[in-house]
């Protein structure tokens, strides 16, 4: 079993929809990371967590340390948001290494 | 403020050819770290350096070797090498300071095929 698991795995929604992302993981961290990753593109940081909500634009995180789970919410869908997102989770004692989770691939349609 | 910037982008080398990805970032971290991202695998980290003189193996370290040049260059290289390299690799880097949360940023990636 992976320490860190996504799903879904594919994601295909219309432009406007609400979109949810969620992701798991199995060990004592310090922070969970939400990674976007356009085709081709690099990875830009989203979110960093360590509890409770973020929100920024359109994107909003959540994170629940007791369930060790974490949501990210798209509102309003747009075509731009196509992309891969990740989780990550980084261990208190960890070096700042990061376990990554497999990455949700979203298409967004006009 | 360029961030992490990872030379070259992209890279096809012959089997048993070798060659050196080169990382830099400008934000005065202490830590940095190799990852390759493959289909169906996720991000698998190969070597860090936690801060300045130090380097560790991660979990895919073989084939690879490191140099923490200086703190801001974090060099990858493959000795010889074999089609299993083919993959994206990403540079990343942190200021990670036990027991407190922290950013990570990354750089483009390169994009090597092995053939």
């Amino acid at each position: 079993k992976n320490e860190v698991e996504q799903s879904p795995q594919n994601l295909t929604a219309q432009e406007g929809e609400f979109i949810t992302i969620n992701c798991s993981y199995s060990v004592g961290i310090s922070a969970l990371h939400w990674l976007q990753q356009h085709p081709g593109g690099g990875i830009v940081s989203l979110f960093m967590l360590s509890s409770g909500k973020k929100k920024h634009g359109r994107l909003i995180a959540t994170i629940n340390i007791q369930e060790k789970h974490s949501s990210l919410h798209i509102t309003a869908s747009h075509p731009r948001d196509s992309a891969v997102y990740i989780c990550a989770v980084a261990g208190g004692t960890s070096y700042g290494k990061l376990t990554f989770g497999q990455g949700t691939i979203l298409t967004v349609h006009p | 403020n360029a961030g992490v910037t990872q030379t070259p982008k992209f890279q096809v080398l012959k089997t048993g050819q070798s060659m050196t990805l080169q990382c830099a970032q400008d934000m005065n971290h202490n830590s940095m770290y190799w990852y390759r991202q493959d289909p169906g695998m996720g991000l698998r980290l190969i070597y860090y350096s936690a801060s300045e003189g130090t380097t560790d193996k991660g979990e895919v370290p073989n084939g690879y070797n490191v140099s923490r040049l200086n703190k801001r260059e974090f060099s990858l290289r493959l000795e010889s090498a074999a089609p299993s390299q083919t993959s994206v690799y990403f540079c990343a880097s942190s200021e990670w300071s036990y027991p407190f949360p922290f950013e990570a940023f990354f750089g483009q990636g390169t994009r090597l095929t092995v053939v």
